[in-house]
């Protein structure tokens, strides 16, 4: 069975720094997609990016980035330029059907 | 409507009552998930649906728990009998394909509190 773990429950981060969220996962297949998604307390799960196993690139969204190794089977996600409305759960996700347990990040003025 | 939506956004219920959950997804998604959210937690994959048809139901917790989807659009989440142990957030996801790679647009969630 596929496994995503988050292992900083809580990450704070000052405005306009930036920050990487951890996240690392177990599979035997070789071909996936894996995905961070954002919540804010209103609940909505919005996505922020995604990543296709099988490209050695690493994917970019904007501020958002990853740093994606195939072989360590890890996924990180990096805010550049923090802003106060990036505060939020993030979650890991292994194809949208194994998440993590997700981070809290925390923007500090 | 443009986005998924969920109804009702909250429920309180008492232990041993049966209760409906019902999600709309964005109209020609094809595709329809859901997911559990207990507090502080990541999410639970529950079921999806391919089109009308349910492929994998493997993440029902227990026979409580039921789901159907007519003509391809709206679903209804079914739980028998509730215990305080399913008070959760429920959500519900679409998306254009039944592939686990396809971007998934979710609803706001129903918070379930079962008394």
């Amino acid at each position: 069975a596929q496994t995503v773990t988050q292992s900083q429950p809580e990450m704070s981060v000052q405005e306009a720094e930036t920050v990487t969220l951890s996240c690392t996962y177990d599979t035997s297949e070789s071909d996936y997609y894996l995905f961070w998604y954002k919540q804010p307390p209103s609940r909505q799960m919005i996505l922020v990016i995604r990543q296709e196993a099988y490209k050695q690139q690493n994917a970019t969204e904007n501020r958002f980035s990853v740093n994606f190794q195939k072989a360590a089977k890890s996924f990180s996600l990096k805010i550049s330029d923090s802003q106060l409305g990036d505060a939020a759960m993030y979650f890991c996700a292994y194809r949208m059907l194994t998440f993590g347990g997700g981070t809290r990040l925390m923007v500090k003025p | 409507g443009a986005g998924v939506s969920q109804s009702p956004s909250n429920k309180v219920t008492e232990k041993g009552k049966d209760v409906e959950l019902r999600c709309d997804p964005i109209s020609g998604h094809t595709a329809l998930y859901w997911y559990r959210q207990s507090l502080g937690q990541g999410l639970e994959f529950l079921i999806y649906f391919q089109g009308n048809s349910a492929p994998d139901k493997s993440g029902l917790p227990s026979d409580r728990f039921s789901a159907e989807r007519t003509g391809g659009s709206v679903s209804t989440l079914t739980i028998q009998r509730t215990q305080q142990e399913d008070s959760a957030v429920y959500l519900c996801a679409s998306s254009w394909t039944g592939l686990a790679d396809n971007e998934q647009f979710f609803g706001p969630g129903t918070r379930l509190t079962v008394l």
